[in-house]
């Protein structure tokens, strides 16, 4: 499977800033998605990072509030703005390498904490 | 809305017995289901599939039952082992909705040694 890295692993951040969360993969993958886990929670999905277009945001989730990018097929960022104390999750990426919509696995995460 | 969930929020066995793991799901129209595995700190971990057209798949020491009648899946983890203690979510999918995942709402296991 592909080898997913995010940065940075964890960040403790101020309420009112923007942080943005790097996903890079070590091949080309077909598919890029961000999920939130929020405290002790299951895992919802975000959006679909799409290259070259815009992302495709679930319901609940806003671009204004979740600005995604993927250039390219192997690299994605989700920037969480203006944030509070409810935005305090893990941060996760996960790729769809092959065709199969079941082959999908996920990076390790980032935990972010909003004071 | 539709919703994938777990019967038990925390499963604890002894080590060396065999763990079932239960979700329940709601949407007849899921094409596949996974099971992930998330240690602390980390993120999921995929363990196995499954597509609705099958009702059984064997991994290394893990097997999973779909049964589309009860709409209802579960894992078997074999011998289980202290570092099989993790929180087992499964997920299901839609094979025309682009890979998007909906993910039940976890079950912890407790390996006690």
């Amino acid at each position: 499977s592909a080898v997913i890295s995010q940065k940075p692993s964890r960040d403790i951040c101020q309420r009112g800033t923007s942080l943005t969360i790097q996903c890079q993969v070590d091949s080309q993958v077909t598919m890029m998605f961000w999920y939130r886990q929020q405290p002790g929670q299951s895992l919802t999905l975000i959006a679909t990072a799409n290259q070259g277009s815009e992302a495709t945001y679930e319901s609940g989730f806003v671009i204004d509030k979740f600005p995604i990018s993927r250039p390219n097929l192997t690299f994605s960022t989700l920037t969480v703005s203006n944030m509070s104390p409810e935005d305090s999750s893990i941060y996760l990426c996960s790729v769809q390498q092959g065709l199969l919509p079941y082959e999908q696995y996920f990076g390790p995460g980032t935990r972010l904490t909003v004071t | 809305g539709e919703n994938v969930g777990l019967h038990l929020p925390t499963l604890s066995v002894q080590e060396g017995d065999n763990s079932i793991i239960n979700c329940a799901y709601s949407n007849s129209a899921s094409d596949y289901f996974i099971w992930y595995k998330q240690e602390s700190g980390k993120g999921p971990q995929f363990i196995i599939d499954i597509r609705s057209n099958m009702d059984k798949r064997q991994g290394q020491r893990v097997t999973v039952l779909l049964n589309k009648t009860v709409k209802h899946l579960s894992l078997q983890i074999a011998a289980t082992q202290p570092g099989d203690s993790a929180v087992y979510f499964c997920a299901e999918g839609f094979s025309g909705n682009t890979g998007k995942l909906i993910f039940g709402q976890g079950t912890t296991l407790q390996v006690k040694p």
